[in-house]
């Protein structure tokens, strides 16, 4: 069974202390592994796509990376404004679903 | 690009009444659409995935009788919760993927939060 499991479930950080998020997956035929930013009330606003071991994208202050057991996403010099929940998610070979993590509620003070 | 709205944002309805959702693909076409439920504090769950032109397949446990999906054209999905009842009470969200890019991932819309008295 696919599974995507994202640590810590919460964290708290001050403004500039940089940290990473962790996201490990089981899954048969990785179609991606994907990063999402949801703000309380909104939906899922997309940040990033990863394909393959090695892979590493950057927007802003985040910075995602991959493995075939786990990826990062990386937060250098946070601000309060980078206060979401960020979810991972991978995509299976042969399916269009997305099985989700639980998330992780970042809370960065200033 | 790649924008998703969804309609109504917020809606209360009483118990036993119908309520349709609209998500809709506004830059974009979405041969492949889909709808989640979210609770407070919760992951998001797959309900079903809707297919433009044909029936959507549902998620273990959800039921299509009662939640009913419409994917009419590559921009415009709707859910319809028939006979609402206070558990049905939820955080709903579609998202679509863009099959111009070729790519995997979905763009969700902003959500309706769906509250039945």
């Amino acid at each position: 069974e696919d599974q995507v499991t994202q640590s810590p479930e919460a964290l708290r950080l001050q403004e500039g202390e940089s940290s990473s998020l962790n996201c490990s997956y089981t899954v048969s035929g990785l179609r991606g592994l994907f990063w999402y930013r949801q703000d309380p009330g909104k939906g899922p606003e997309f940040l990033f796509t990863l394909y393959s071991a090695g892979e590493e994208k950057e927007k802003e202050r985040l910075k995602a990376t991959l493995t075939k057991k786990e990826s990062f996403l990386h937060i250098t010099a946070p601000k309060p404004e980078d206060s979401a929940t960020y979810l991972c998610a991978v995509g299976q070979g042969g399916s269009e679903k997305l099985v989700f993590g639980k998330g992780m509620k970042l809370t960065v003070n200033p | 690009g790649a924008v998703v709205s969804q309609h109504p944002s917020w809606v209360i309805c009483k118990s036993g009444t119908s309520v349709k959702i609209e998500c809709r693909s506004l830059d974009f076409q979405a041969t492949t659409m889909f709808w989640y439920r979210q609770f407070p504090k919760q992951s998001l769950m797959l309900m079903a995935t809707s297919n433009e032109g044909s029936k959507a397949t549902y998620e273990q446990g959800v039921e299509k009788d009662k939640f009913l999906i419409n994917h009419a054209s590559l921009t415009l999905s709707t859910l319809t919760v028939t006979s609402a009842h206070p558990e049905d009470s939820s955080f709903y969200i579609c998202s679509a993927r863009d099959i111009g890019l070729g790519t995997y991932e979905q763009y969700f819309g902003p959500g309706t939060r769906l509250t039945v008295t």
